[in-house]
């Protein structure tokens, strides 16, 4: 079946560390992938996607890249703000149905 | 392009009440699908509707149902209401979803915070 795993958080930072935040994934066929955001008192946001493998998505300074040999979409920031404190989720869509399979959300905390 | 809305933001019942929350998908959008969202379970799929067929159902007991209507506006309906079935209630819309093709990105809307005292 398919399913999403995401690393444990609170994950706690200084503002303009670097963000890695891991995501793995099991899946049958070739699903898209997706990072989605939660900010405090908000839906969810998408924040990247990839629809391949070795697709890179990116915004806002955030990146990840669809890696099918190792089957994770780890999510990372070269330097995060205190405006990117939120929850984090990783995502995928399976191929045949619109059913999306979210991991557990990683929360990110940025200290000044 | 407006996104995702959903009405109402906040509602508190009692248990054993009912409750509908709606949604309306972005223009175009076909397929509307329904999450529950707790710090308990996190966020969990209920159904998708498509051309107002229920598409995929996920794991909850026949109290939570729903349906589409033709112009792609969901509701969901919660009977017979139980404490822990306070939540935020998330819709979310994509164009189509079936395929490999870019159409399978959901965009949600702020959610419904349902409380049940």
């Amino acid at each position: 079946g398919n399913s999403v795993t995401q690393m444990e958080g609170p994950v706690t930072l200084s503002e303009e560390a670097f963000l890695t935040i891991n995501c793995t994934y099991t899946a049958t066929g070739y699903p898209s992938l997706f990072w989605y955001v939660q900010y405090p008192g908000e839906g969810l946001q998408l924040l990247l996607k990839a629809t391949k493998a070795d697709d890179k998505g990116s915004n806002k300074g955030f990146e990840a890249t669809y890696r099918k040999e190792t089957t994770s979409f780890h999510l990372e920031k070269g330097s995060v703000q205190v405006s990117d404190s939120a929850v984090y989720f990783c995502a995928l869509s399976s191929y045949n149905f619109n059913k999306f399979y979210f991991g557990s959300g990683t929360k990110l905390n940025v200290k000044p | 392009k407006a996104g995702v809305t959903q009405t109402p933001r906040y509602l508190i019942k009692t248990r054993g009440q009912q409750v509908t929350l709606s949604c309306s998908p972005i223009s175009g959008h076909r397929s509307v699908s329904w999450y529950q969202q707790t710090p308990g379970q996190g966020l969990q799929f209920l159904f998708e509707y498509f051309s107002e067929t229920q598409r995929n159902k996920g794991n909850f007991p026949g109290r939570f149902s729903g349906r589409q209507f033709s112009n792609s506006r969901s509701e969901m309906n919660v009977s017979t209401l139980e404490l822990g079935d306070s939540a935020l209630y998330l819709c979310a819309s994509s164009l189509d979803g079936q395929g490999p093709v870019s159409t399978d990105t959901q965009y949600f809307g702020p959610g419904t915070r349902l409380t049940v005292l």
